[in-house]
C-alpha cells in the first residue's frame, strides 16, 4: 500500500534561516513521483516542487530544494532563507505509475517568526 | 496562463439545500480531480475524469454526491440534499496526465458550510 508520513505537526523557524520539513513514503512501485504543496492560511494549494524516483539529482526550485534519499524512502523539503510569507501548511504527496491517485501526508504547519 | 478556477469561493447554506460547486480546469489538461479537505480526514480524492469521462468515483461518499463534466472546460460537483457533515473545503485540480511526473494544479477551493 502507498503511504506518506509527515511526522512534524508543526515547525518554527526564524526569518532568513533554513528549515527542513520531513517526509517519508512507502511504495513497492519502482516508478513514482513526489510532490510538495504549500497551503497558506488563505486556503489555496500551491505546487512547489517535484522529484521523480529515477532522478539522479535533487530537485531545486528557487529557495526550495528536495533532499531525496531513495534508500531511506525520504523526500524532505528544504526551504532556505525563510521569509514571513513561508508561514503555511506544507503537504508531501506521492503518485506512482501503477496507481492513479495522488496520496497526501497529514501536513506540517510552518511558522516563520521575525 | 490562467490556473484552475473554482466558484464560489465560499458557500453557506442550510441543511437539505442543493449545493453546486463549479470548476474550470487549465486549458489543455485532460484530467480533472475533485478533492475534499477536512481536519479529520485530510485531503480525500472524491472522483476524477479523463477527457470528460468519470474514471474513478470510489471516493464519492454517498449517493447525495454527484459530479459531471459536460465538456473539457467545465465540471460540477453537486450535493443534494446537503448535510452539516458535508462542511469542508472542496478542491478541484487538473493535470495533463495521471503519471508520476505530472503535478496536479489546484484551484483556490470552495469553503462549504452547511448549517
Amino acid at each position: 500500500a502507498q503511504k506518506i508520513t509527515q511526522t512534524q505537526p508543526g515547525m518554527f523557524v526564524q526569518e532568513k534561516e533554513a528549515v527542513t520539513l520531513d517526509c517519508t513514503y512507502d511504495t513497492s512501485d519502482p516508478s513514482y513521483g513526489l510532490f510538495w504543496y504549500k497551503q497558506p492560511s488563505s486556503g489555496e494549494m500551491i505546487f512547489l516542487i517535484y522529484q521523480g524516483s529515477y532522478d539522479q539529482q535533487n530537485a531545486t526550485e528557487g529557495r526550495y530544494s528536495l533532499n531525496f534519499q531513495k534508500a531511506r524512502k525520504s523526500a524532505n523539503l528544504v526551504i532556505s532563507a525563510s521569509q514571513l510569507g513561508d508561514s503555511a501548511m506544507y503537504f508531501c504527496a506521492m503518485i506512482t505509475d501503477n496507481t492513479d491517485k495522488l496520496i497526501f501526508g497529514t501536513g506540517t504547519r510552518l511558522q516563520v517568526f521575525p | 496562463d490562467a490556473g484552475v478556477i473554482q466558484s464560489p469561493r465560499h458557500e453557506v447554506t442550510e441543511m437539505g439545500q442543493e449545493v453546486t460547486l463549479r470548476c474550470k480546469p487549465i486549458s489543455g489538461h485532460d484530467y480533472l480531480f475533485w478533492y475534499r479537505q477536512t481536519m479529520m480526514r485530510g485531503l480525500e480524492l472524491l472522483i476524477y475524469f479523463n477527457n470528460n469521462v468519470p474514471i474513478d468515483d470510489s471516493g464519492m461518499p454517498e449517493d447525495r454526491f454527484s459530479a459531471k463534466m459536460p465538456n473539457a472546460s467545465f465540471s460540477t460537483l453537486k450535493i443534494q440534499p446537503s448535510e452539516p457533515r458535508d462542511s469542508a473545503v472542496y478542491f478541484c485540480a487538473s493535470s495533463s496526465r495521471v503519471v508520476s511526473n505530472q503535478p496536479q494544479h489546484f484551484g483556490d477551493g470552495t469553503r462549504l458550510s452547511i448549517l
